[in-house]
């Protein structure tokens, strides 16, 4: 079965601080997708990456950075958080190919209150 | 612009009863469509795709959707809904969006309540 991991359940930060959102996958996917999820609103991407060190502005990227050093592993940084990035955040992996041919799979989800 | 719209913010049903989700989509190319659940705590699960071939598609747990390009839809049902069914749905198109890249687009969601 493909896991696909996030560091922390629940999180809670005060604004301006600096916070690492970290997903571990174990089925050597080469892409990986992080997510924030709100009311009303769906599931919007802000970053994705296609291989190592590669990275890849979603629709809303503004406010975050990612980073990919190991293959498995995908994070996302809020450099200054602020109370509108509250939100749940969900990390995705998937091996390359056409949305067709590969199915996506998705973490449990971060829950993210900025203070 | 590429869209996934789903008109209903939540659906109550009583246990036993059928079923309809509605999605409806915006793309200019043969799409490729999903319905994924999310059970509360949980993450994304791929409930069923279409791609090509039968427009009729069937998924885990009793699912199925329908595609009708005429319509742009792709609503999903199930004949008799379990408790266990209570849950966010999730109704995404995929292809190849500007950039060049291949990603999904997600709709709202719809929250389904089963009453005993």
């Amino acid at each position: 079965d493909v896991k696909v991991t996030q560091s922390s359940r629940y999180l809670v930060k005060r604004t301006g601080e600096k916070v690492f959102l970290e997903c571990v996958q174990d089925m050597d996917h080469e892409n990986m997708f992080w997510y924030r999820q709100d009311p009303g609103l769906g599931l919007r991407l802000i970053y994705f990456s296609y291989d190592v060190k590669m990275k890849e502005k979603g629709d809303i990227p503004e406010g975050y950075s990612v980073s990919r050093e190991k293959k498995e592993r995908f994070s996302l940084i809020l450099e200054s958080a602020s109370t509108n990035q509250t939100s749940m955040y969900l990390c995705a992996s998937r091996r390359t190919g056409t949305v067709s041919q590969e199915t996506q799979y998705f973490g449990p989800g971060t829950r993210l209150l900025v203070l | 612009a590429q869209s996934v719209t789903q008109p209903d913010i939540h659906i109550t049903v009583s246990e036993g009863a059928s079923l309809e989700l509605r999605c409806n989509y915006s793309y200019g190319a043969t799409p490729y469509l999903f319905w994924y659940v999310q059970s509360p705590g949980q993450g994304l699960q791929l409930l069923l795709k279409y791609f090509s071939g039968d427009t009729l598609v069937q998924g885990i747990k009793g699912f199925e959707a329908e595609f009708k390009r005429s319509q742009s839809s792709f609503n999903l049902r199930k004949p008799s809904v379990h408790w266990s069914d209570a849950a966010e749905y999730f109704c995404a198109v995929g292809g190849m969006f500007s950039g060049g890249y291949n990603k999904l687009i997600f709709g709202a969601g719809t929250r389904l309540a089963v009453h005993p």
